[in-house]
């Protein structure tokens, strides 16, 4: 049994690249989040979604975009990064948006 | 706007002692409240979770919730060097489940 799995788990990017962080949970759960927590800093909501073809914005949504067009994939895409986007980002899942969140293993992302 | 607020810390106690964390939050139609804990440079990992209020226990470890003061505690007993993390109060609220989250208490536990 995976739970969430993230990938990649480390990348670097060049100011204006492009790329997609990959999500996937296998406990068909309806509710995934993405969030991005800066050096010593609690979580903040990116994006997340009810359930597949539904997302909503979170607390940091600008530069970022998702799409959940199964159940299980929730991957979120960075255009043209910068160097404010440097973080660790997290991707996780719910049943019923009540329970307990469980959590891929992270993304160390650098844009240098 | 809905907060947790949270003692950034570090909090250091001693081996074998009783660590206590603690949180407030601005948000009366917030039920439920999570307990995770991160270690540096990992995912949070579910310690606890409290929706009544009073106290829960759970082996060496007790959440307390006070609604009326709208305050929420962790309580360690018997302090060991491997709960060195950072904890995080989240809160749920009750209408939209939208998930309030703390910055977080930087715990140190000295041998």
């Amino acid at each position: 049994n995976a739970g969430v799995t993230q990938t990649p788990k480390f990348r670097i990017l060049k100011i204006g690249q492009s790329m997609t962080l990959q999500c996937a949970q296998d406990m068909n759960h309806n509710y995934m989040y993405w969030y991005r927590q800066d050096p010593g800093m609690g979580l903040k909501l990116i994006y997340y979604s009810v359930g597949a073809g539904i997302t909503d914005k979170g607390e940091v949504p600008n530069g970022y975009n998702v799409s959940r067009s199964t159940t299980e994939d929730f991957p979120l895409r960075l255009e043209l990064a910068a160097p404010s986007q440097t973080s660790v980002y997290f991707c996780a899942s719910t049943l019923d948006g009540r329970s307990i969140l469980f959590f891929g293993s992270g993304t160390q992302l650098s844009v240098l | 706007q809905k907060e947790v607020e949270q003692n950034s810390g570090p909090l250091s106690v001693p081996e074998g002692a009783i660590a206590s964390l603690n949180c407030t939050y601005s948000d009366r139609g917030s039920q439920s409240f999570f307990w995770y804990r991160q270690y540096s440079g990992k995912s949070p990992e579910l310690i606890m979770f409290i929706y009544s209020n009073g106290d829960k226990e759970d082996g060496r470890f007790t959440a307390q919730l006070n609604k009326a003061s709208q305050y929420v505690s962790l309580l360690i007993r018997d302090s060991q060097p491997s709960d060195s993390a950072t904890y995080l109060c989240v809160g749920l609220e009750g209408s939209n489940y939208q998930l309030i989250w703390g910055a977080g208490t930087k715990l140190i536990i000295k041998p």
